[in-house]
């Protein structure tokens, strides 16, 4: 498959321990905040969002952390299995130019290998 | 099945010869987009259309065309193509309103030579 980057931040774990992957946002106008997961040979696939008038979002095994202070944004995978090794990306959207739609930013990404 | 599909999936070609990449989905979305995703430089954004004839630059336009004349078809198009444009393309969809994640088809391998 095709490799969706080089040189990524990378983080291992071992099977049924939990994984943080954390992402650092650059606009503090950004008010909606998306994490993707990308395998080998695919296309980003949702996994969860947030909007900034939340701090926490929880969805199957996967909770979403979002600090406006910092502007530090956070994915946790409770038991993490090894179809969870993947390219983990958020992304912030802002406001396109012509004032509607979403426009996303993303972050380079995350590898996270899961180890049996 | 909801989806955005590209074609083709793969292409090799060389330089100055016109292409277009097909993207189409099926979820009546107003939004569509187009990315390039290159190693160390994450996914950026090409062009994208708010809804049927309304089209606007993104991050990274030079070299791109596209149009917008049907609400499930959004075709990206190179005239003429350059080893700079050697990249992994995807093409993504979503509703109107800006609080909703975009759907990603599989995306589109191009090498120009």
């Amino acid at each position: 498959g095709e490799s969706v980057g080089l040189h990524l931040p990378t983080l291992s774990v071992q099977e049924g321990d939990n994984s943080i992957i954390n992402c650092a946002y650059s606009n503090s106008a950004s008010d909606y905040f998306i994490w993707y997961k990308q395998e080998s040979g695919k296309g980003p696939q949702f996994i969860i969002d947030i909007r900034s008038n939340m701090d926490k979002r929880q969805g199957q095994r996967v909770t979403v952390l979002l600090n406006k202070t910092v502007k530090h944004l956070s994915l946790q995978i409770a038991a993490t299995q090894p179809g969870d090794s993947a390219v983990y990306f958020c992304a912030e959207n802002r406001r396109g130019r012509s004032g509607g739609g979403n426009k996303l930013t993303f972050g380079t990404g995350t590898q996270l290998k899961v180890e049996l | 099945e909801a989806q955005v599909t590209q074609n083709p999936r793969y292409l090799i070609t060389v330089t100055g010869k016109k292409l277009t990449v097909t993207c189409s989905q099926n979820m009546n979305h107003e939004y569509m987009s187009w990315y390039r995703q290159d190693p160390g430089l994450g996914l950026r954004q090409i062009y994208y259309s708010m809804n049927v004839e309304v089209t606007d630059k993104g991050d990274v336009p030079e070299g791109y065309k596209v149009s917008r004349k049907e609400k499930r078809n959004f075709p990206l198009i190179l005239e003429s193509p350059s080893p700079n444009q050697t990249s992994l393309y995807f093409c993504a969809s979503s509703p109107w309103d800006r609080n909703q994640p975009q759907h990603f088809g599989d995306g589109t391998r191009l090498s120009i030579l």
